[in-house]
């Protein structure tokens, strides 16, 4: 099955600071989204991007699906922005597999 | 957003019982919803496709007869979790596809599952 890896898996930030998250994929895939898991269990829709490049606010996303990855860019990091993001990819099956993972913590 | 509903959010049982646990999505309809397991500090793992008006697509390794799916309408599918042991204890999420099975995916609260 294809395989999706995300880097790095732990990431701690000083406030304001930005970070890039990256997910990697083994094979080519229909679509792409990426989640913030907050300490609830809820998962987030941040994007919903099969390629390009999207922003919403301090959050930017660009995805480049023939060389099969996708990066998260954090700009002026903020403590409520501490959590796990994961990526997710739908295949041409149509089943949707989540990224490992990357958790982030924000100091103030 | 669209809104997905899955109840209820915490359950404990004791060994050997049922568990049902309901997802809905609430403003759209889903003729797939998919159910996701994820144990402490891990991912999301895909553990079935449930499929309105026909039988779910399982992943390898997960017991057909152990988490039984029905996707009994348009906008409801149902885990039960049979002859639950301590071992099924987990957070499982549902999701449904807004706008088609190609649309963005959207996700249930959870539900956690204590199995005494």
């Amino acid at each position: 099955g294809i395989q999706v890896e995300q880097s790095p898996p732990d990431l701690i930030l000083q406030e304001g600071a930005n970070s890039t998250l990256r997910c990697n994929f083994s094979d080519s895939v229909n679509n792409l989204q990426w989640f913030h898991q907050n300490p609830w269990g809820q998962l987030i829709n941040l994007f919903y991007i099969p390629s390009g490049t999207k922003q919403n606010g301090r959050l930017s996303a660009t995805t480049v699906a023939t060389e099969r990855y996708s990066l998260l860019y954090i700009s002026s990091s903020q403590t409520t922005d501490s959590g796990v993001y994961f990526c997710a990819v739908r295949t041409a099956g149509n089943q949707f597999y989540f990224g490992t993972g990357t958790s982030l913590t924000v100091i103030p | 957003g669209a809104v997905v509903s899955q109840h209820p959010s915490r359950v404990i049982c004791k060994s050997g019982t049922s568990v049902k646990i309901e997802c809905r999505s609430l403003d759209f309809q889903a003729t797939t919803m998919f159910w996701y397991r994820q144990f402490p500090k891990k991912s999301l793992m895909l553990m079935a496709t449930s499929n309105e008006g026909s039988k779910a697509t399982y992943e390898q390794g997960v017991e057909k007869d152990k988490f039984l799916i029905n996707h009994a309408s348009l906008t409801l599918s149902t885990l039960t979790v049979t002859s639950a042991h301590p071992e099924d204890s987990s957070f499982y999420i549902c999701s449904a596809p807004s706008g088609g099975n190609a649309g963005e995916l959207f996700f249930g609260e959870g539900s956690r599952l204590t199995v005494l």
